[in-house]
C-alpha cells in the first residue's frame, strides 16, 4: 500500500547541531509538507512544495529549510538547532487540487537540549 | 489570511452521550474545511471536509459536520460516542494555494 513514512520517529540532539528529518512518499503526490505541532498552536506550517525543484515558506519557517530533489522526498533540516524548536513534527503530502486531503506521517518528536 | 479558532480546549463526555466540537473560521473566500482525529502518539486522520454541495458532510467513523456560512462555522458531531473516539480533534481551513490553518485542537476525553 502506498504510505507516508518518516524517521527517525524520535530524536534527541544538542544546541547548535544540524539535524535533517526524513520525510518519504510512494503515492507520487505533486504536494508535500512540513508542519511543527505544539501545545495550545495545533499544527503551524514550516514550508512546502508543489513539485521537484519548488520550496515555499511558511508561517514559521526561520531556522529551517527543505529541499524537493525527487517528487518522492522532503527532508526537513533543521541548520542550527535550538530549544525552541522542541517539538513534534509532522510531515504531510496531497495530490494537487486545493481539496484534495492531505494525508499525514507519523511524526518525529524532536528534543533539542 | 485565513485562521480558526476551536473555543474548547478539553470536553469531557460519557460513553454512549453526542458529542459537538465547536469550529469557527475566517477566510474571505469560499472555505474548504476539513476536520482531522488524532489519536495518542499518531498521525492525523481526516474525518470530513467540505468544499461545496451539501452543508451537511458525513465522516468516517459515525462523524458529521455541519457548515454554515453565516455564522463561519463547522461544527463537528456525533450522535453517541465510543470510548474509542478518545483523542484530540482539529479543524482547518484550506486555501487556494492547497495550503491547511489548524485550529488549536478539542482533546476529547471519553469516560465510562
Amino acid at each position: 500500500d502506498a504510505e507516508i513514512t518518516q524517521s527517525p520517529r524520535h530524536k534527541i540532539t544538542e544546541t547548535g547541531r544540524q539535524v535533517t528529518l526524513a520525510c518519504h512518499q510512494t503515492w507520487n503526490h505533486n504536494n508535500m509538507f512540513w508542519y511543527r505541532q505544539d501545545l495550545g498552536h495545533g499544527l503551524r506550517l514550516i514550508h512546502y512544495s508543489y513539485g521537484v525543484q519548488d520550496t515555499n515558506k511558511g508561517e514559521v519557517s526561520d531556522g529551517y529549510s527543505v529541499s524537493r530533489s525527487n517528487t518522492e522526498d522532503l527532508p526537513l533540516t533543521l541548520e542550527s538547532a535550538a530549544s525552541s524548536q522542541t517539538s513534534v513534527y509532522f510531515c504531510a503530502s496531497s495530490v494537487q487540487r486545493t481539496t484534495d486531503t492531505q494525508y499525514f506521517g507519523p511524526g518525529t518528536r524532536l528534543t533539542v537540549l | 489570511a485565513q485562521s480558526v479558532t476551536q473555543p474548547d480546549i478539553h470536553i469531557t463526555v460519557s460513553e454512549g452521550a453526542s458529542l459537538e466540537l465547536r469550529c469557527n473560521y475566517s477566510y474571505g473566500a469560499t472555505p474548504y474545511l476539513f476536520w482531522y482525529v488524532q489519536s495518542p502518539g499518531q498521525g492525523l486522520q481526516l474525518l470530513l471536509k467540505y468544499f461545496s454541495g451539501d452543508t451537511l458532510v458525513q465522516g468516517i467513523k459515525g462523524f458529521e459536520a455541519e457548515f454554515k456560512r453565516s455564522q463561519s462555522s463547522f461544527n463537528l458531531r456525533k450522535p453517541s460516542v465510543h470510548w474509542s473516539d478518545a483523542a484530540e480533534y482539529f479543524c482547518a481551513v484550506g486555501d487556494d494555494d492547497y495550503k491547511l490553518s489548524f485550529g488549536a485542537g478539542t482533546t476529547v476525553t471519553v469516560r465510562a
